[in-house]
């Protein structure tokens, strides 16, 4: 079975760019979590989507990151303009409907490098 | 709301030595856990999940962890680890009122020597 696909795996870009990261989550699940992971702060939950609506995005850290989900196969985290302190790799999750003992399960994600 | 905490931020052991990875967590609720691996440039994958019943849980590469709803705790052990066992571990929580959100530590790295 196809996991969570996500891509680009590696972004390297001028600060003042815009980067988009895009990611087909396991099909049949229908929610999908954002997270960005460094090296100190963690992994942290920037949004995540129910049947394509945005639950809660209160991790998004400023309005220069904003996250699409058109259709159930399909999302995409924006950083519009980019800076070097957005670098960081990104990690799409997906899980099926169902409680929340479903557990999540996560892309190879993308590794982002702002000049 | 939940928190995890994982005191220990690096852990060498030698290979085929038995480890223990401590996971304690903080909630209001009750909730469910979980404990995920993620290998060099890959991201996360679950290794076990305790949601109810036997304490005693046990998963992938002969992994297990034990809950422990008295001390709040969730530790994870392997009896011998292997080379390739090296990676980053995360413990995580969920609530059971629905709540889809995963609570996560900060993460132990776990080396193997050889």
């Amino acid at each position: 079975d196809a996991g969570v696909i996500q891509s680009p795996r590696h972004e390297v870009t001028e600060m003042g760019q815009e980067v988009t990261l895009r990611c087909k989550p396991i099909s049949g699940h229908n929610s999908l979590f954002w997270y960005r992971q460094t090296m100190m702060r963690g992994l942290e939950l920037l949004i995540y989507f129910n049947n394509n609506v945005p639950i809660d995005d209160s991790g998004m850290p400023e309005d220069r990151f904003s996250a699409k989900m058109p259709n159930a196969s399909f999302s995409t985290l924006k950083i519009q303009p980019s800076e070097p302190r957005d670098s960081a790799v990104y990690f799409c999750a997906s899980r099926p409907r169902g409680p929340s003992n479903q557990p999540q399960h996560f892309g190879d994600g993308t590794r982002l490098s702002i000049l | 709301a939940q928190s995890v905490t994982q005191l220990d931020s690096q852990v060498p052991v030698f290979e085929e030595a038995p480890v223990e990875l401590r996971c304690n967590y903080s909630s209001s609720v009750s909730v469910y856990l979980f404990w995920y691996v993620q290998y060099p440039n890959q991201g996360l994958q679950l290794l076990l999940k305790y949601l109810s019943g036997s304490t005693l849980v046990k998963g992938i590469n002969g992994f297990e962890a034990e809950f422990n709803k008295s001390q709040t705790s969730f530790h994870l052990r392997k009896p011998s680890v292997h080379i390739s066992d090296t990676a980053e571990y995360f413990c995580a929580v969920s609530d059971m009122g629905g709540n889809e959100k995963l609570t996560f530590g900060t993460g132990t790295r776990l080396t193997i020597i050889p």
